[in-house]
């Protein structure tokens, strides 16, 4: 099973500020990368997709992709209490047929 | 709208019961998935299925069982050889496509009484 390396947490960060999200991955050969967005006691809610090396942007939120060091992150623009959440990184195996699920971290935006 | 629905919300099981958990979507999506999630902790994969009437074991398939009789739907039925089975369950659904990601339902928080 390949894995999908994420800090827990949690992040801090100011009302204002960007927050830096980073994930790691082992599959040299995975293809698509999603960021998922869970607050507590609810499900995952898919957030951003990237697949091209490079920057995504959508709104407050930009994704990053670097395929030869293996990492994704996002960014999250003027941060909001409302960003608190637990963000997923997921990647989708070629091998497995299916997305690995990062094991999450933690946000906490404070006023 | 489409979406995929779980339930119940809450489930209470007593020992030596099996229970289970409905999912259905009207996503027209071919593959389903069933997640546990315990607390701060990330998601591990039960079952999942990419067609009807065939299903494979995730990580953490034992003391748990599955069928796909239906594209709409994907029931989830906890043994009582699942030995720990308080926990978040989450139910997902997918297209073919790599890149369209995975759809969430709701949830099922399952307590043992």
């Amino acid at each position: 099973q390949k894995e999908v390396e994420q800090n827990s947490g949690p992040l801090s960060v100011p009302e204002g500020a960007i927050a830096s999200l980073n994930c790691t991955y082992s599959d040299r050969v995975s293809q698509s990368f999603f960021w998922y967005r869970q607050y507590s006691g609810k499900s995952p809610e898919l957030i951003m997709s990237i697949y091209s090396n490079g920057d995504k942007e959508d709104g407050r939120f930009t994704a990053q992709l670097n395929k030869a060091s293996q990492y994704v992150s996002l960014l999250i623009r003027d941060s909001q209490p409302s960003d608190s959440a637990t963000y997923l990184c997921a990647v989708f195996s070629g091998g497995y047929n299916k997305l690995i699920f990062g094991a999450g971290t933690r946000l906490a935006v404070h006023p | 709208d489409g979406g995929i629905t779980q339930s119940p919300k809450y489930l209470f099981r007593k020992e030596g019961q099996n229970v289970t958990l409905s999912c259905e979507q009207n996503l027209n999506h071919d593959a389903m998935y069933w997640y546990r999630q315990d607390p701060g902790q990330g998601l591990r994969l039960i079952y999942y299925s990419q067609i009807v009437n065939d299903f494979q074991k995730g990580d953490i398939a034992e003391g748990y069982s599955v069928s796909r009789e239906k594209k709409e739907s994907f029931p989830l039925t906890v043994t009582s050889a699942q030995k720990n089975p308080t926990a978040f369950y989450l139910c997902a659904s997918s297209t073919r496509r790599r890149d369209d990601g995975y759809t969430f339902g709701s949830g099922t928080r399952l307590t043992v009484v």
